[in-house]
């Protein structure tokens, strides 16, 4: 069974500067997570999508981030424009159902400059 | 509130017993988990515990649940250089409405030849 995928796996940027990153969950799983993870802390949930629709998005800063799953199948998060303090790990995460095991990509690695 | 808690760091020699402890603020939690995070690697799944369990044995895992002071452990058996790592603990609770991870800020192990 093929794992959660994520892309680009590194990217650097300039401030202010904008951003995207795809993740494609495993197949047949209803709940895609992103995760802000800063260097030396846990990851940080951003946004859970169930199927196409916007579970839990309360920490996610909507006046730069964005994120969308249209077809309840892959996702994007968008950043628009880039701080320096969004540098950090961006991971994704699918799971079966909302109360199941999460498992996680690579996660893309973000440096603003 | 929700509160996931960690040591830093944790040393031990090759073929030593290795104990990461983690405390939790929240008894609502569900499920308890442990992920281990290797460099420029996303979170691999290593077990997990249900909260009406006090201990889950998987080969060279041990994880240990008191719920009466909320906390959890995990004993790596036989350490090899292998497991070097940062590993994280997660409470999986249902709050404001939806099912929510909350991670801890991880644990660094450091395996010693």
């Amino acid at each position: 069974e093929a794992g959660v995928a994520q892309s680009p796996r590194y990217k650097i940027i300039e401030k202010r500067q904008s951003v995207a990153f795809w993740c494609n969950p495993i197949s047949g799983h209803a709940t895609l997570y992103w995760y802000q993870q800063i260097l030396g802390q846990g990851p940080k949930l951003l946004i859970q999508f169930q199927n196409n629709g916007v579970v839990d998005d309360s920490q996610l800063p909507k006046d730069r981030f964005s994120a969308e799953r249209l077809k309840g199948v892959d996702s994007t998060l968008k950043i628009q424009p880039a701080k320096l303090e969004d540098s950090a790990v961006y991971l994704c995460a699918s799971s079966l159902w909302q109360e199941e095991t999460q498992y996680f990509g690579p996660g893309t690695r973000l440096l603003v400059l | 509130g929700e509160d996931v808690e960690q040591s830093l760091f944790l040393s031990v020699r090759e073929g030593d017993s290795s104990v990461i402890n983690c405390t939790y603020t929240d008894s609502s939690s569900t499920y308890l988990y442990w992920y281990k995070q290797e460099p420029g690697a996303g979170l691999q799944l290593l077990t997990y515990i249900f909260s009406n369990m006090d201990m889950k044995q998987d080969q060279r895992l041990t994880v240990l649940l008191n719920k009466k002071d909320k906390h959890l452990s995990l004993r790596i058996a036989d350490t090899q250089t292998g497991d070097s790592a940062i590993y994280f603990c997660a409470a999986y609770l249902f709050t404001s409405g939806t099912y929510k991870y909350i991670f801890g800020t991880g644990t660094r192990l450091k395996v010693l030849a």
